[in-house]
């Protein structure tokens, strides 16, 4: 089977930076995203690891360790508009190819 | 391009009542997905379809039935409502890359602004 977790919730201040962390047991692991989701909206992407390492996107870096089941979100700079749930997905080899299991989500405030 | 779109945008049913979630995509997208969102639970994939005529179940597909006749369409169907499957649903839809006969790797998901569906 296929397992996710992160935290519920985190609280940080403006300005600041913050870690995600993921956590994830699966059976043919293809690659992991990382999705912003903000109250009432849709998921919007916000980055892919395939391979061991950090990939970084502006204030946005994500990183992977495959050995240790093991992603981070790190968000730098955090703005206000950051305040929303980051949900982590996983996708893994099904019937006809690759789908995607995501965690709970981590609820993120930022506080002024 | 209006990328997804979903409607209704909201719904309320009475628990026995059937009803189809519409789901559309002008992306050219082969793999297209449904998900139902429930608090402290995450996204949960009840179908998705990797092409027109090819659909297969995900991890809580009981009660729902789906098709994909078109490429840009693919339809929800509740068959029988009941207050268990009251929650938010999501389609997604995402290019698919052929790796090898018969199995696709999908990429980014885009997603449409989902449904809030109440089963009283």
């Amino acid at each position: 089977g296929q397992n996710i977790d992160q935290p519920t919730e985190m609280t940080a201040t403006e300005g600041a930076i913050v870690q995600i962390n993921c956590t994830y047991q699966t059976s043919g692991f293809n690659g992991l995203f990382w999705y912003q989701q903000h109250a009432g909206e849709a998921p919007t992407f916000l980055s892919y690891n395939v391979l061991d390492g950090l990939e970084e996107k502006g204030r946005f870096s994500s990183f992977l360790s495959r050995s240790k089941g093991y992603s981070y979100l790190l968000l730098k700079e955090l703005q206000m508009k950051d305040s929303a749930s980051y949900l982590c997905a996983v996708t893994h080899s099904d019937n006809y190819g690759q789908n995607f299991v995501f965690g709970p989500g981590t609820r993120l405030s930022v506080l002024p | 391009n209006a990328g997804v779109t979903q409607t209704p945008k909201f719904q309320v049913l009475k628990t026995g009542q059937s009803m189809t979630l519409q789901c559309a995509q002008d992306m050219n997208h082969e793999y297209m997905s449904w998900y139902r969102q429930d608090p402290g639970m995450g996204l949960r994939l009840i179908h998705y379809s990797v092409g027109a005529g090819i659909t297969d179940q995900g991890e809580v597909p009981n009660g729902y039935n789906v098709s994909r006749s078109t490429t840009e369409d693919f339809p929800l169907r509740l068959l029988s409502a009941a207050p268990s499957q009251t929650s938010v649903y999501f389609c997604a839809s995402s290019y698919s890359i052929l790796v090898r006969e018969g199995r696709y790797v999908a990429d980014t998901q885009y997603f449409g602004p989902g449904t809030r569906l109440t089963v009283l």
